[in-house]
């Protein structure tokens, strides 16, 4: 079974641009859930959906934060208008309700650096 | 809310040497616990998955200890190697919410 996938890995943006990052989770897994990681703050939550049904949207990343769920096969998030302060690893993750445990399964990462 | 603090945030053990990363939660209700391993550039990698009903979980040379009268989670390395050398992390979940709680990582390093 692939894991989840997030493309691209790395991305460099200037301040003011739109970028948008790609997660394909885990095949049948109902819930998905977009992180981003720095050093500083560690990870933070930005959306998580629920069956495609957005549950929460991070409360501070709400204002040039937007993720979306297409279908229960593709998710994206857009940062618009980027801002140097970005700058950080973004996190993709998913889980199965009907699992024991419900973990959280993550993919690679997205690497953003705003100049 | 669930406040989950990891401690130490550096560790560097000789090889062969134990590693120990402390976890503290605030959440009486919390019920199930994890404990993550991120190498450079990757994601986050599943160790161990822990319910509540469980104080000891063993596999493949890490051990899980759970102490909910203090709400404290560890994670043992036993006879740590060079490949062991990665941040740790630990999370916490509330039984019926999906929302995980991360601490804040613990950079192990082992020195051969």
């Amino acid at each position: 079974d692939a894991g989840v996938t997030q493309t691209p890995r790395h991305e460099v943006a200037e301040k003011g641009q739109t970028i948008i990052l790609k997660c394909e989770p885990v095949s049948g897994h109902n819930d998905l859930f977009w992180y981003r990681q720095t050093k500083i703050q560690g990870l933070e939550l930005l959306s998580y959906f629920r069956s495609k049904s957005l549950m929460e949207d991070g409360g501070a990343f709400k204002d040039r934060f937007k993720a979306e769920m297409l279908n229960s096969s593709f998710s994206t998030l857009k940062i618009q208008p980027t801002e140097p302060k970005d700058s950080a690893v973004y996190l993709c993750a998913s889980s199965s309700l009907g699992g024991r445990y419900a973990e959280q399964f993550f993919g690679p990462g997205t690497r953003l650096t705003v100049l | 809310g669930e406040q989950v603090e990891q401690r130490p945030p550096h560790l560097s053990v000789p090889e062969g040497d134990s590693a120990v990363i402390i976890c503290t939660y605030t959440d009486s209700a919390t019920a199930y616990f994890y404990w993550y391993k991120q190498e450079p550039g990757a994601g986050l990698q599943l160790l161990m998955s822990v319910f509540s009903n469980v104080d000891r979980k063993e596999e493949q040379g890490l051990t899980v200890l759970l102490n909910k009268k203090d709400k404290q989670l560890s994670l043992n390395l036993t006879a740590a190697h060079p490949g062991d050398s990665a941040v740790y992390f630990c999370a916490v979940r509330n039984t019926g919410y999906q929302n995980f709680y991360f601490g804040k990582g613990t950079s192990l390093t082992v020195i051969p």
